[in-house]
């Protein structure tokens, strides 16, 4: 149990267009969501928090206005990446925890690559 | 901002050497969380200690924490290939909420 689904596993999108990544609890509800961003052989940055009904809470030095995240349900979060800059290539992982005493389920990770 | 520092950085042995790795944090802790990200892929959960355990097994692993020198340590025994793999520690703080802190994490290459 506790399966987070994360897609698409990589996209490749040019610069100026927007890019949305799905992460998907298939087994269990979750009111909050996590995404984080991981450079190459960097640990997890935590970007954001989603929240269920209403807005994300972004860590410091998040542009909210870049980012765009949606948890329009107890299954879904959204992370948009808008007007993508080779930049912001970079690997983005979700997660969520069902229950926090078990610890925290990953999605399987984005590779967004920026051209 | 990462809280946590671990060491080794990299750590390379050969198959059934035990592997130790290490982890510091800053702040007061719930709980403590190992995973392992193998190249490319997303994090997976090994184990969670709480902040009033000392040492916790699993399988092949045996983690401790130090909440007095705010310090973590994984041990994984008898290592195989498999092992191969980045370890990262986590923690879930009394004033995260439910954030993880994620440390450095530690290369893991273990030698066939």
């Amino acid at each position: 149990g506790a399966v987070v689904s994360q897609h698409p596993s990589w996209v490749i999108c040019k610069s100026g267009t927007s890019v949305k990544i799905e992460c998907r609890s298939l087994d269990f509800q979750a009111t909050t969501m996590f995404w984080y961003r991981q450079f190459p052989k960097q640990s997890l940055m935590l970007m954001a928090t989603s929240n269920e009904g209403s807005k994300a809470t972004y860590e410091q030095g998040v542009e909210k206005d870049k980012f765009l995240i949606n948890h329009a349900s107890l299954t879904l979060s959204t992370l948009t990446v808008t007007s993508a800059h080779p930049e912001d290539s970079s690997f983005y992982i979700c997660s969520a925890s069902w229950n926090r005493v078990d610890g925290y389920t990953f999605g399987s990770g984005t590779r967004l690559t920026v051209v | 901002s990462q809280q946590g520092e671990e060491d080794p950085q990299a750590l390379s042995i050969q198959e059934g050497e035990n592997a130790t790795m290490n982890c510091s944090y800053k702040t007061s802790i719930n709980n403590l969380q190992w995973y392992r990200q193998n190249s490319g892929r997303g994090l997976v959960h090994l184990i969670l200690i709480r902040s009033n355990e000392r040492e916790k097994h699993s399988g092949r692993l045996r983690v401790t924490l130090d909440t007095s020198k705010k310090s973590s340590s994984l041990l994984i025994t008898a290592s195989r290939a498999a092992d191969t793999a980045s370890y990262f520690c986590a923690t879930d703080g009394p004033t995260s909420g439910s954030r993880l802190t994620f440390g450095e994490g530690t290369q893991l290459t273990v030698n066939p």
